[in-house]
């Protein structure tokens, strides 16, 4: 079975350009999340989707971060303008719908997208 | 308040010496889901172990052990004969039953294992 698959894994880009980042989760999944990790600390959620719904994107920085999953499969998470403090990991996980959490389903993370902004 | 402790920052140990990663939480909730990750170089989060609130048996897994603790709330994970290859950023997180299953996770340790 094919893991989430991120692209690209490295880009660097001159701060106010826009940048995007691809996220293909693995077939089945319901529910897909963008993380932001910074240096040295955990990944914090960004937003969540189930199928193509933005169900959580509390924590998305709206002014600059849009995101979207056309047709409930792949997403895209686009930043416009960047900024110096947008230099990061961005990861992309997926798992079967959270109400089948208790059936022991469990998340999926891709290797992420390594993001410099300079 | 939702939150994930992780007090070491780095742990550096000879191969074959036995180690323990700390984790401490805070929660509000009675049912509550507690998890370790492990980070290596390649950047991908690895999914060790998943462990529900109402579970607190201890579960080991050929060289990992982890020790659930309700009462201090702490979920500590312990490798047994570390070797080189464990050498990563370990993470554990916690997702509680409410808050739309937001995964919280601590700010992780890194582990050397040096030869």
């Amino acid at each position: 079975e094919a893991g989430v698959v991120q692209s690209p894994r490295y880009k660097i880009i001159e701060k106010k350009q826009p940048v995007a980042f691809w996220c293909n989760p693995i077939s089945g999944h319901n529910t897909l999340y963008w993380y932001r990790q910074n240096l040295g600390q955990g990944p914090e959620l960004l937003i969540r989707y189930e199928n193509e719904e933005a169900v959580d994107d509390s924590q998305l920085p709206k002014d600059r971060f849009s995101a979207e999953r056309l047709k409930g499969v792949d997403s895209t998470l686009k930043i416009q303008p960047a900024e110096l403090g947008d230099s990061a990991v961005y990861l992309c996980t997926s798992s079967h719908s959270p109400r089948a959490f208790l059936m022991n389903t469990e998340a999926f993370f891709g290797q992420g997208t390594r993001l410099t902004v300079v | 308040a939702q939150k994930v402790t992780q007090a070491q920052t780095e742990i550096s140990v000879v191969e074959k010496e036995d180690v323990t990663l700390d984790c401490v939480y805070e929660t509000r909730d009675t049912t509550y889901y507690l998890f370790w990750y492990k980070q290596p170089p390649s950047g991908e989060l690895v999914f060790l172990i998943r462990r529900n609130s109402f579970d607190e048996q201890n579960e080991i897994s050929g060289r990992y052990s982890w020790n659930f603790q309700k009462s201090t709330s702490s979920f500590n994970f312990t490798i047994t004969a570390s070797q080189v290859v464990d050498s990563a950023v370990y993470f554990c997180a916690l997702r509680p039953n409410t808050g739309g299953f937001k995964t919280i996770f601590g700010a992780g340790t890194r582990l050397f294992v040096k030869a």
